[in-house]
Protein backbone atom coordinates (compact mmCIF):
# COMPACT_ATOMS: atom_id res chain seq x y z
CA UNK A 1 0.00 0.00 0.00
CA UNK A 2 1.08 3.29 -1.41
CA UNK A 3 2.37 5.70 1.75
CA UNK A 4 3.28 9.58 1.45
CA UNK A 5 4.83 11.77 3.59
CA UNK A 6 5.44 15.23 3.72
CA UNK A 7 8.18 16.74 5.85
CA UNK A 8 7.97 19.30 7.82
CA UNK A 9 3.66 19.61 8.49
CA UNK A 10 4.68 23.22 9.39
CA UNK A 11 6.60 25.79 8.43
CA UNK A 12 6.83 29.49 9.11
CA UNK A 13 9.50 31.84 7.06
CA UNK A 14 9.74 35.30 6.74
CA UNK A 15 8.96 37.09 3.25
CA UNK A 16 11.94 36.79 0.47
CA UNK A 17 13.20 33.47 1.85
CA UNK A 18 13.83 30.71 -0.63
CA UNK A 19 12.56 26.96 0.68
CA UNK A 20 11.98 23.56 0.33
CA UNK A 21 9.00 21.43 0.95
CA UNK A 22 9.72 17.58 1.00
CA UNK A 23 7.49 14.49 -0.08
CA UNK A 24 8.17 11.11 0.22
CA UNK A 25 6.40 7.69 -1.10
CA UNK A 26 7.10 3.93 -0.29
CA UNK A 27 6.33 2.54 -3.72
CA UNK A 28 7.94 3.61 -6.42
CA UNK A 29 5.58 2.09 -9.66
CA UNK A 30 4.45 5.74 -9.81
CA UNK A 31 2.94 7.14 -13.23
CA UNK A 32 2.91 10.69 -12.18
CA UNK A 33 3.39 13.63 -9.01
CA UNK A 34 1.25 16.15 -8.70
CA UNK A 35 1.86 19.32 -6.08
CA UNK A 36 -1.07 21.11 -5.47
CA UNK A 37 -1.61 24.18 -3.15
CA UNK A 38 -5.01 24.27 -0.79
CA UNK A 39 -6.40 27.79 0.60
CA UNK A 40 -8.46 27.28 4.15
CA UNK A 41 -11.84 25.85 3.62
CA UNK A 42 -11.14 25.79 -0.16
CA UNK A 43 -10.37 23.04 -3.04
CA UNK A 44 -6.69 22.14 -4.67
CA UNK A 45 -5.44 24.05 -6.81
CA UNK A 46 -2.80 22.09 -9.40
CA UNK A 47 0.53 23.70 -9.31
CA UNK A 48 2.88 21.59 -11.04
CA UNK A 49 2.79 17.82 -12.12
CA UNK A 50 5.84 15.35 -12.58
CA UNK A 51 5.60 12.64 -14.77
CA UNK A 52 7.91 9.20 -13.71
CA UNK A 53 10.06 9.61 -16.68
CA UNK A 54 10.62 13.25 -15.95
CA UNK A 55 13.13 14.86 -13.42
CA UNK A 56 11.46 18.35 -12.42
CA UNK A 57 9.29 21.26 -13.83
CA UNK A 58 8.75 24.13 -13.65
CA UNK A 59 6.50 26.77 -12.90
CA UNK A 60 7.28 30.69 -12.27
CA UNK A 61 8.85 30.63 -8.99
CA UNK A 62 7.89 26.97 -8.52
CA UNK A 63 9.97 24.55 -8.92
CA UNK A 64 9.33 20.62 -8.48
CA UNK A 65 11.91 17.80 -8.36
CA UNK A 66 11.56 13.97 -8.38
CA UNK A 67 13.77 10.94 -7.73
CA UNK A 68 11.61 7.64 -8.08
CA UNK A 69 13.91 5.38 -7.40
CA UNK A 70 14.17 6.94 -3.89
CA UNK A 71 10.96 8.15 -3.53
CA UNK A 72 11.09 11.54 -3.06
CA UNK A 73 10.22 14.84 -4.52
CA UNK A 74 11.02 18.42 -3.37
CA UNK A 75 9.05 21.80 -4.14
CA UNK A 76 11.31 24.84 -3.96
CA UNK A 77 9.83 28.06 -3.53
CA UNK A 78 11.60 31.01 -4.45
CA UNK A 79 11.67 34.63 -2.69
CA UNK A 80 8.19 33.48 -0.91
CA UNK A 81 5.81 35.96 -0.73
CA UNK A 82 2.71 36.54 1.86
CA UNK A 83 0.40 35.62 -0.90
CA UNK A 84 2.36 31.77 -1.11
CA UNK A 85 0.74 30.72 2.91
CA UNK A 86 -0.89 28.06 2.26
CA UNK A 87 -1.03 23.86 2.59
CA UNK A 88 1.26 22.27 0.41
CA UNK A 89 -0.17 18.82 -0.52
CA UNK A 90 2.07 16.37 -3.29
CA UNK A 91 0.11 12.96 -4.55
CA UNK A 92 1.18 9.74 -6.06
CA UNK A 93 -0.78 8.22 -9.14
CA UNK A 94 -0.13 4.60 -9.20
CA UNK A 95 1.56 3.34 -12.82
CA UNK A 96 -1.00 0.80 -13.59
CA UNK A 97 -3.85 2.04 -16.23
CA UNK A 98 -6.32 1.38 -14.06
CA UNK A 99 -5.28 3.48 -11.09
CA UNK A 100 -3.57 6.49 -12.80
CA UNK A 101 -6.54 8.70 -11.30
CA UNK A 102 -6.76 7.37 -8.31
CA UNK A 103 -4.40 9.80 -5.89
CA UNK A 104 -2.66 8.81 -2.85
CA UNK A 105 -2.41 12.21 -1.26
CA UNK A 106 0.50 13.36 1.75
CA UNK A 107 -0.66 15.40 4.98
CA UNK A 108 0.55 18.54 3.73
CA UNK A 109 2.59 21.41 4.70
CA UNK A 110 1.17 23.99 6.03
CA UNK A 111 3.13 27.12 4.95
CA UNK A 112 3.10 30.52 6.68
CA UNK A 113 5.22 33.44 5.12
CA UNK A 114 5.48 36.38 7.63
CA UNK A 115 5.50 40.02 5.60
CA UNK B 1 -12.96 27.00 -19.81
CA UNK B 2 -15.15 27.01 -16.76
CA UNK B 3 -13.76 24.75 -14.07
CA UNK B 4 -15.01 22.11 -11.78
CA UNK B 5 -18.60 22.90 -9.97
CA UNK B 6 -19.77 21.43 -6.93
CA UNK B 7 -22.95 22.07 -5.07
CA UNK B 8 -24.15 22.56 -2.60
CA UNK B 9 -21.20 24.17 -1.17
CA UNK B 10 -22.57 23.86 2.37
CA UNK B 11 -24.46 21.14 3.75
CA UNK B 12 -25.97 20.09 7.51
CA UNK B 13 -27.50 17.00 7.92
CA UNK B 14 -28.70 14.95 11.27
CA UNK B 15 -27.07 11.43 11.72
CA UNK B 16 -28.86 9.22 9.92
CA UNK B 17 -30.22 10.62 6.74
CA UNK B 18 -28.96 10.24 3.65
CA UNK B 19 -26.97 13.15 1.35
CA UNK B 20 -26.12 13.32 -2.10
CA UNK B 21 -23.54 15.98 -4.10
CA UNK B 22 -23.21 16.69 -7.03
CA UNK B 23 -20.16 17.42 -9.12
CA UNK B 24 -20.00 18.70 -13.26
CA UNK B 25 -16.61 18.06 -14.49
CA UNK B 26 -14.62 20.38 -17.10
CA UNK B 27 -15.97 20.47 -20.54
CA UNK B 28 -15.00 17.23 -22.09
CA UNK B 29 -13.71 15.50 -19.24
CA UNK B 30 -14.83 12.27 -18.99
CA UNK B 31 -13.26 10.88 -15.84
CA UNK B 32 -14.79 11.94 -12.20
CA UNK B 33 -13.22 11.21 -9.30
CA UNK B 34 -14.21 11.84 -5.34
CA UNK B 35 -12.14 12.21 -2.62
CA UNK B 36 -12.97 12.81 1.10
CA UNK B 37 -11.04 15.77 3.25
CA UNK B 38 -10.65 14.90 7.22
CA UNK B 39 -8.43 16.62 10.06
CA UNK B 40 -7.69 13.18 10.85
CA UNK B 41 -7.35 11.32 7.66
CA UNK B 42 -6.39 13.80 5.21
CA UNK B 43 -7.50 13.21 2.09
CA UNK B 44 -8.99 9.58 0.65
CA UNK B 45 -9.88 8.62 -2.43
CA UNK B 46 -13.62 7.54 -2.62
CA UNK B 47 -14.11 6.38 -6.36
CA UNK B 48 -13.77 6.97 -9.62
CA UNK B 49 -15.83 7.40 -12.81
CA UNK B 50 -15.39 6.78 -16.30
CA UNK B 51 -17.61 6.96 -19.28
CA UNK B 52 -20.75 5.83 -16.69
CA UNK B 53 -18.81 3.01 -15.09
CA UNK B 54 -16.72 2.62 -11.96
CA UNK B 55 -13.46 2.21 -12.34
CA UNK B 56 -11.83 2.31 -8.74
CA UNK B 57 -13.06 2.12 -5.53
CA UNK B 58 -11.00 3.16 -2.11
CA UNK B 59 -11.73 1.59 1.13
CA UNK B 60 -14.68 3.00 2.09
CA UNK B 61 -18.23 1.21 3.59
CA UNK B 62 -21.12 0.47 0.83
CA UNK B 63 -22.81 3.62 2.70
CA UNK B 64 -20.89 5.32 -0.18
CA UNK B 65 -22.06 5.48 -3.46
CA UNK B 66 -21.54 7.19 -6.68
CA UNK B 67 -22.88 7.16 -10.15
CA UNK B 68 -22.22 9.15 -13.08
CA UNK B 69 -24.58 10.63 -16.42
CA UNK B 70 -23.83 10.27 -19.87
CA UNK B 71 -23.13 14.22 -19.88
CA UNK B 72 -20.44 13.19 -17.36
CA UNK B 73 -21.58 14.74 -14.55
CA UNK B 74 -21.29 12.75 -10.92
CA UNK B 75 -23.10 12.33 -8.18
CA UNK B 76 -22.08 10.62 -4.64
CA UNK B 77 -24.90 9.21 -2.34
CA UNK B 78 -24.00 9.39 1.08
CA UNK B 79 -26.78 6.94 3.46
CA UNK B 80 -27.44 6.33 6.78
CA UNK B 81 -25.29 9.54 8.01
CA UNK B 82 -22.38 9.26 10.80
CA UNK B 83 -20.91 12.22 12.63
CA UNK B 84 -17.66 10.77 10.98
CA UNK B 85 -18.96 11.44 7.88
CA UNK B 86 -18.32 15.45 8.69
CA UNK B 87 -15.79 16.15 5.89
CA UNK B 88 -14.82 18.53 3.11
CA UNK B 89 -16.00 16.38 -0.25
CA UNK B 90 -13.75 16.90 -3.19
CA UNK B 91 -14.28 15.72 -6.75
CA UNK B 92 -11.53 15.80 -9.48
CA UNK B 93 -12.13 16.10 -13.26
CA UNK B 94 -9.64 14.36 -15.89
CA UNK B 95 -9.27 14.53 -19.28
CA UNK B 96 -9.86 10.88 -20.65
CA UNK B 97 -6.61 9.69 -22.90
CA UNK B 98 -4.54 12.77 -21.96
CA UNK B 99 -1.05 11.29 -21.12
CA UNK B 100 -0.82 12.89 -18.24
CA UNK B 101 -3.85 11.86 -16.08
CA UNK B 102 -3.99 15.47 -13.96
CA UNK B 103 -6.39 15.73 -12.19
CA UNK B 104 -8.43 19.48 -11.56
CA UNK B 105 -9.77 20.30 -8.17
CA UNK B 106 -13.86 21.62 -7.51
CA UNK B 107 -14.03 24.08 -4.70
CA UNK B 108 -15.49 20.90 -2.70
CA UNK B 109 -19.04 20.36 -0.43
CA UNK B 110 -18.60 20.96 2.99
CA UNK B 111 -20.78 18.16 4.90
CA UNK B 112 -21.75 18.68 8.99
CA UNK B 113 -23.43 15.87 10.47
CA UNK B 114 -24.54 16.68 13.77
Amino acid sequence: KQEVTQIPAALSVPEGENLVLNCSFTDSAIYNLQWFRQDPGKGLTSLLLIQSSQREQTSGRLNASLDKSSGRSTLYIAASQPGDSATYLCAVAKAMDTGRRALTFGSGTRLQVQP
Amino acid sequence: KAGVTQTPRYLIKTRGQQVTLSCSPISGHRSVSWYQQTPGQGLQFLFEYFSETQRNKGNFPGRFSGRQFSNSRSEMNVSTLELGDSALYLCASSLAGARTYEQYFGPGTRLTVT
